[in-house]
């Protein structure tokens, strides 16, 4: 069985600030995709990212960054320059390739961005 | 791109009565659907899985005759809480995918039951 553990329950930090919102995984599957998700209040899911397992390049998308350590079995998330907009609550997320759908997510962190 | 669209998106019901939240996938076929439950401050956990012209299959701790699914269609799938009550209070949530794709997922605007 899949687990996504997101160890930092609650993060707050104050604007223009860098986070990193950790994630860690455990899995007996070879291939899989991990996930990050940002939930804002109004509830919907937000898609964020998706990598594949056979994919440790780090990627970058704008203040977004994804840092994917195979070896530590770590997807981790870092904001950059943070901005109150990012207040949400971030969830990491697994699935074994061929599930489908069928994510096991992390407990998520929520994170406050402050003015 | 691809959307998955829940409806309603907020209820609000008397105890004792059943409450249907539709899970549809608008652009692709989906044969199967997924359905989480979230309660406040809580992570989503998987409740069952859809499967169109058959069974759903309910995970661990999930009273099937409680969640009703129906998946009858490529492109619908229901879920009904019988004889709700103010503990199935949650936020639900459908996920769907196109058949044969590989890892692409899409979650539906999520739907807020409140049982009174």
């Amino acid at each position: 069985a899949q687990k996504v553990t997101q160890a930092q329950t609650e993060i707050s930090v104050v604007e223009k600030e860098d986070v990193t919102l950790d994630c860690v995984y455990e899995t007996r599957d070879t291939t899989y995709y991990l996930f990050w998700y940002k939930q804002p209040p109004s509830g919907e899911l937000v898609f964020l990212i998706r990598r594949n397992s056979f994919d440790e390049q780090n990627e970058i998308s704008g203040r977004y960054s994804w840092n994917f350590q195979k070896s530590t079995s770590s997807f981790n998330f870092t904001i950059t320059a943070s901005q109150v907009v990012d207040s949400a609550v971030y969830f990491c997320a697994h699935t074994p390739q061929g599930a489908g759908n069928m994510l096991t997510f992390g407990g998520g962190t929520r994170l406050m961005v402050k003015p | 791109g691809a959307v998955v669209s829940q409806h309603p998106s907020r209820v609000i019901c008397k105890s004792g009565t059943s409450v249907k939240i539709e899970c549809r996938s608008l652009d692709f076929q989906a044969t199967t659907m997924f359905w989480y439950r979230q309660f406040p401050k809580q992570s989503l956990m998987l409740m069952a899985t859809s499967n169109e012209g058959s069974k759903a299959t309910y995970e661990q701790g999930v009273e099937k005759d409680k969640f009703l699914i129906n998946h009858a269609s490529l492109t619908l799938s229901t879920l009904t809480v019988t004889s709700a009550h103010p503990e199935d209070s949650s936020f639900y949530i459908c996920s769907a995918g196109p058949a044969g794709g590989t890892g692409e997922l899409f979650f539906g605007e999520g739907s807020r039951l409140t049982v009174l």
